[in-house]
């Protein structure tokens, strides 16, 4: 059974650097050909992708926000880690990380989603 | 960046009715295309890929067709727990994923 928990603190100041985890279980991401991402979705709004880590540890971006954030693995705890750095109000949402799957290539889409983990970027 | 718009922003239908959302990507995404179903306060759950393919567990009144950039989601006999807000996504053409603004489907 693939589950995936987000944690990480409820309430961050501005400037500050947001440090998320997702903990996984159900799959392996040294030897599954699979990837983990990061999404958020601020109140009301749709949802936006952040960053993905696949199992050859190669580590993808989203343009606008990539200077910004850094995504790891720890393999040895089913973990996967996302840095964001320099939060602002704007960066208050729900964050979510989802295991993707590949179609053919190297297309992933997201078949399993945590619950979510909401983050407000407040002084 | 591939632009996902979909459209009706909102839908009103009644029980038993067949709902019909649409999608389009601002340039081809051939069918690597997902729809996803999400409920208030609860995460988004997978209801198709590769454009018309049901995800496990996804009951047969949910279909996808489309390709290149129109995309539609069709139920056919909605359910009461069919009422949600389903975004679209492609997969095509990546970073970045890029999600539709979603379209929320409200009881009639």
């Amino acid at each position: 059974q693939v589950t995936l928990r987000e944690s990480g603190p409820a309430l961050v100041k501005p400037t500050q650097t947001l440090t998320l985890t997702c903990t996984f279980s159900g799959f392996s991401l040294s030897t599954d050909e699979v990837c983990v991402s990061w999404i958020r979705q601020p109140p009301g709004k749709a949802l936006e992708w952040l960053a993905l880590i696949d199992w050859d540890d190669d580590k993808y971006y989203s343009t606008s926000l990539k200077t910004r954030l850094t995504i790891s693995k720890d393999t040895s705890k089913n973990q996967v880690v996302l840095t964001m750095t320099n939060v602002d109000p704007v960066d208050t949402a729900t964050y979510y990380c989802a295991r993707g799957i590949l179609d053919g290539g190297y297309l992933y889409y997201f078949d399993y989603w945590g619950q979510g983990t909401l983050v407000t970027v407040s002084s | 960046e591939i632009v996902m718009t979909q459209s009706p922003a909102s839908l009103s239908v009644s029980p038993g009715e067949r709902a019909t959302l649409s999608c389009r990507a601002s340039q081809s995404v051939t069918s690597n295309l997902a729809w996803y179903q999400q409920k208030p306060g609860q995460t988004p759950r997978l209801l198709i890929y590769g454009a018309s393919t049901r995800a496990t567990g996804i009951p047969a009144r949910f279909s996808g067709s489309g390709s290149g950039t129109e995309f539609t989601l069709t139920i056919s006999s909605l359910q009461s727990e069919d009422f949600a807000v389903y975004f679209c996504q492609q997969y095509h053409d990546w970073p970045p994923y890029t999600f539709g603004q979603g379209t929320k489907l409200e009881i009639k």
